[in-house]
């Protein structure tokens, strides 16, 4: 299996620009997180979806942050608009879980690092 | 106070010494993980854990349910060891994150 994939690995944008983040789950994989880290405040859960459902989006910064899961293979992230604060490395992961208790290992994508200037 | 905590924060040792990581937390959970970024920034799960003890070659994990404490060791330590290790906290759906402790091992 080729892990999890995110995409893009890098990106640098403009504050005010709209920015897409990918990631594709590991097939079989039923729960995906997105995380985002920062010097400042570390590995910070944004969003958790299960079967495809947004379970947990406490960790949603704001209203500028959306996070869809259209089908068990793909997942996005977006920003619209833009802010330097944003800047950050953005984290997939996902894992097999049971109902709707997470009970699985976790398995990470590389990141997409995003920078806004 | 935060729900969980990492000791120490930066540990510097010499390669072949012993390593211990320790991550107190204060909420119930369902299971606990050890997590390892190196420094090009990919994260590995290392262990999960919801009791006892684990062990993978040179790494062993506990954990300690009443106590609320879990432990990482890292025997006969190698400067490849050199990474954050995170803990991070397993709840019904909600997963909260150590600051990490910094580990170089040095040859």
């Amino acid at each position: 299996d080729a892990g999890v994939i995110q995409s893009p690995r890098h990106e640098v944008t403009e504050m005010g620009q709209e920015v897409t983040l990918r990631c594709k789950p590991i097939s079989g994989h039923n729960s995906l997180f997105w995380y985002r880290q920062t010097m400042m405040r570390g590995l910070e859960l944004l969003i958790y979806f299960n079967n495809n459902v947004p379970i947990d989006d406490s960790g949603m910064p704001e209203d500028r942050f959306s996070a869809k899961m259209p089908n068990a293979s793909f997942s996005t992230l977006k920003i619209q608009p833009s802010e330097p604060r944003d800047s950050a490395v953005y984290f997939c992961a996902t894992s097999r879980t049971s109902g709707s208790r997470h009970t699985g290992e976790l398995f990470f994508g590389e990141g997409s690092r995003l920078t806004v200037l | 106070k935060n729900e969980v905590e990492q000791s120490p924060q930066n540990l510097t040792a010499q390669e072949g010494e012993f390593i211990t990581i320790n991550c107190s937390y204060s909420v119930g959970i369902s299971a606990l993980h050890w997590l390892q970024q190196h420094p090009g920034g990919g994260i590995v799960s290392l262990f999960m854990l919801s009791s006892g003890k684990k062990k993978h070659g040179r790494l062993i994990a506990t954990i300690n349910i009443q106590e609320k404490h879990s432990s990482l060791h890292i025997t006969a330590s190698h400067p490849r060891d050199s990474a954050v290790y995170i803990c991070s906290l397993q709840g019904a759906q909600k997963l909260v994150f150590g600051q990490g402790t910094r580990l170089t091992i040095n040859p």
